[in-house]
């Protein structure tokens, strides 16, 4: 069984420019949530993904955006970064949300 | 964002000593979830509870469900090296969407275990 894939791991980008983020879910599951965890806090959601359309949104901008594909991989995308938006970014994938499980997260630096 | 409020922050104990720490929220939820990070690391699911007063337990580790439904608490017995981590609880409710599902999470609990 392969687990919840990220990538990259890494990234660093300037202030203003637009990051895409990816994830591939656990095989099984079909909903793919993300997080965003600032250093020395806890995982904070963003949104959830269910049948390729989002049906849930924590409070985040809409700068803050996302696809999910046909075979339940998905995508984040955020626009106009801010210094603000440094952080890990987790992927979360379950069947029809019930226990969620996490990928390894990809680090965004924004300079 | 809302967090949960999870304590200790920290925690400095010995080997084989037992750990206790514990979450709680003004929120109700329908599940509890207990995850442990490490450093460059996604949060790994420890433990979930499904209904209030449950008791649940992994190996060496034992959670609970508060009867409140607003509360829930994680033991380690006989600690060793390997649990070294951030421990975070995490409370599951219903999203915006149409059968969309949330978790809110605590700060953590960051543990360390003296050899």
């Amino acid at each position: 069984e392969t687990g919840v894939t990220q990538s990259p791991t890494h990234l660093i980008k300037t202030r203003g420019q637009q990051v895409t983020l990816r994830c591939s879910s656990q095989s099984g599951h079909n909903t793919v949530s993300w997080y965003q965890q600032a250093l020395g806090q806890g995982p904070q959601f963003i949104f959830q993904y269910y049948r390729e359309e989002e049906n849930g949104r924590g409070n985040f901008p809409p700068r803050f955006s996302g696809l999910q594909f046909p075979n339940y991989s998905s995508e984040l995308n955020v626009n106009a970064l801010e210094l603000d938006d440094s952080a890990l970014y987790l992927c979360a994938s379950s069947y029809s949300g019930t226990e969620q499980f996490f990928g390894p997260g990809t680090r965004l630096t924004v300079l | 964002g809302q967090q949960l409020n999870q304590s200790p922050q920290s925690m400095f104990i010995q080997e084989g000593e037992d750990v206790s720490m514990n979450c709680t929220s003004s929120s109700i939820f329908n599940t509890w979830l207990w995850y442990k990070q490490d450093p460059g690391e996604g949060p790994v699911l420890l433990i979930a509870l499904y209904k209030a007063g449950e008791l649940t337990s992994n190996g060496r580790l034992t959670a609970q469900f508060g009867i409140t439904r607003k509360d829930s608490f994680l033991n380690i017995s006989a600690s060793i090296p390997s649990d070294v981590g951030i421990y975070f609880c995490a409370g599951q409710s219903l999203g915006s969407g149409a059968g969309s599902y949330q978790l809110t999470f605590g700060k953590g609990t960051k543990l360390s275990v003296i050899p």
